[in-house]
């Protein structure tokens, strides 16, 4: 069974801190690996994609990933009471599941004023 | 370009009726995947399907079935409804171009949320 487990949260930051959300997973053989937004009653947004060991940046959002640890993170720089969100990590999977997206039970995020 | 459209994006049924919910990707892609989401047991994966056949399937009963057409639009029927069967249904569309699939991002549509009573 392929699992992708996030840290259970709920997160709360005041305005203008760094959140930190963590995800790990179990398939070695994962190669792609995605954060989606998810405000209450609304669908999940995609928000950032990571494919490679490293950092990668887009505004105020730095995925992280670390193949070896099996490790993947986001930063949430300058948060906003907009990003209060449940985040979820979601990882790609290969050989017989091949096209399935495997997905955490996601973070709550709470950013007060 | 147009996102995922599902449709209706609410519906209202009781116990042992059926229900058939619709899913048109965004232009170009062949993979469609649908997923249930419960406050309880967050987003359950139900099925996949890529250019009309169904590749990977969830740990859901047989009442839950799905198919897509050629042009990749996709609905799932869930029969015999019970009261748990209350959630919102998600539809996801990604493109799986070459080999190696390399570009799985996946892009969510509305939802429709189905309340059984």
């Amino acid at each position: 069974q392929k699992e992708v487990e996030q840290n259970s949260g709920p997160l709360s930051v005041p305005e203008g801190a760094i959140a930190s959300l963590n995800c790990t997973y179990s398939d070695r053989g994962s190669q792609s690996f995605f954060w989606y937004r998810q405000y209450s009653g609304k669908s999940p947004e995609l928000i950032m994609s990571i494919y490679s060991n490293g950092d990668k940046e887009d505004g105020r959002f730095t995925a992280q990933l670390n193949k070896a640890s099996q490790y993947v993170s986001l930063l949430i720089r300058d948060s906003q009471p907009s990003d209060s969100a449940t985040y979820l990590c979601a990882v790609d999977s290969r050989g017989s599941t091949l096209g399935r997206l495997y997905f955490g039970r996601g973070t709550q995020l709470t950013v007060w004023p | 370009k147009a996102g995922v459209t599902q449709t209706p994006r609410y519906l209202i049924k009781t116990r042992g009726q059926q229900v058939t919910l619709s899913c048109s990707p965004i232009s170009g892609h062949r993979s469609v995947s649908w997923y249930q989401q419960t406050p309880g047991q967050g987003l359950q994966f139900l099925f996949e399907y890529f250019s009309e056949t169904q590749r990977n399937k969830g740990n859901f009963p047989g009442r839950f079935s799905g198919r897509q057409f050629s042009n990749s639009r996709s609905e799932m029927n869930v029969s015999t409804l019970e009261l748990g069967d209350s959630a919102l249904y998600l539809c996801a569309s990604s493109e799986k171009g070459g080999a190696l699939f390399l570009n799985t991002e996946a892009f969510f549509g509305q939802g429709t949320r189905l309340t059984v009573v």
